[in-house]
């Protein structure tokens, strides 16, 4: 089974600053990787899929790299809604896995 | 754009069988997407369930097959989820998604019903 790992599991942020997350992969993927944002009893909303293709909707100061093993979710200029728990989850295997979550909050 | 939504039981027994529907927006559900369920839980996160098609076909995650069983409705616009033997673990909320197109990327869920919270006890 792939087990997906992000770090960090939490992290403080200022309004404005730039922010990255990491997704490990315990295998090769690809880019088969996709990375979602959750806020507070909502479900989840897509934000990025194979790795990098900016889902329709989502704002453009989300980016997504990465390949293989090892993935990164780049937020730019972090706005008051983007305060929420990202997730990543491959696409690769026939379990679907997801990361277990990185809270992001406000410094 | 589809609309989903979620209903059933909010309290099952151990042992017993939950059984959740989802209702799609009319003529969603026969269009070329594939439909999921994915659960999410205090102690096990996101996990994905099994997807199916509107033909009836399905793919289940490993870790459910045999206890899950997915199908379609296509006169009533509407998903089902059957799940066996449910133990406390299976608790948690149950969301009903749409399947994406990713460009050849897998599945990636685009479009999430509200979910539905499941409590297994006694």
């Amino acid at each position: 089974d792939i087990q997906m790992t992000q770090s960090p599991s939490s992290l403080s942020a200022s309004v404005g600053q730039r922010v990255t997350i990491t997704c490990r992969a315990s295998q090769s993927i690809t880019q088969y990787l996709n990375w979602y944002q959750q806020k507070p009893g909502k479900a989840p909303r897509l934000l990025i899929y194979g790795a990098s293709t900016l889902h329709s909707g989502a704002p453009s100061r989300f980016s997504g790299s990465g390949s293989g093993t090892d993935f990164t979710l780049t937020i730019t200029s972090l706005q008051p809604e983007d305060f929420a728990t990202y997730f990543c989850q491959e696409s690769y295997s026939s379990s679907h896995n997801f990361g277990q979550g990185t809270k992001l909050e406000i410094k | 754009q589809a609309l989903l939504q979620e209903s059933g039981p909010g309290l099952v027994k151990p042992s017993g069988t939950l059984s959740l529907t989802c209702n799609v927006s009319s003529g969603s559900i026969t269009s070329s997407h594939w439909w999921s369920w994915v659960r999410q839980s205090p102690g096990k996160g996101l996990e994905w369930v099994g997807r199916v098609f509107h033909s009836g076909v399905t793919k289940y995650s490993p870790s459910f097959t045999g206890r899950v069983s997915l199908s379609v409705d296509k006169s009533r616009d509407q998903l089902s989820l059957e799940l066996m033997s449910v133990t406390a673990a299976d608790t948690g909320v149950y969301y009903c998604v749409r399947v994406g197109f990713t460009s050849g990327w897998g599945d990636a869920f685009d479009i999430w019903g509200q979910g539905t919270m499941v409590t297994v006890s006694s």
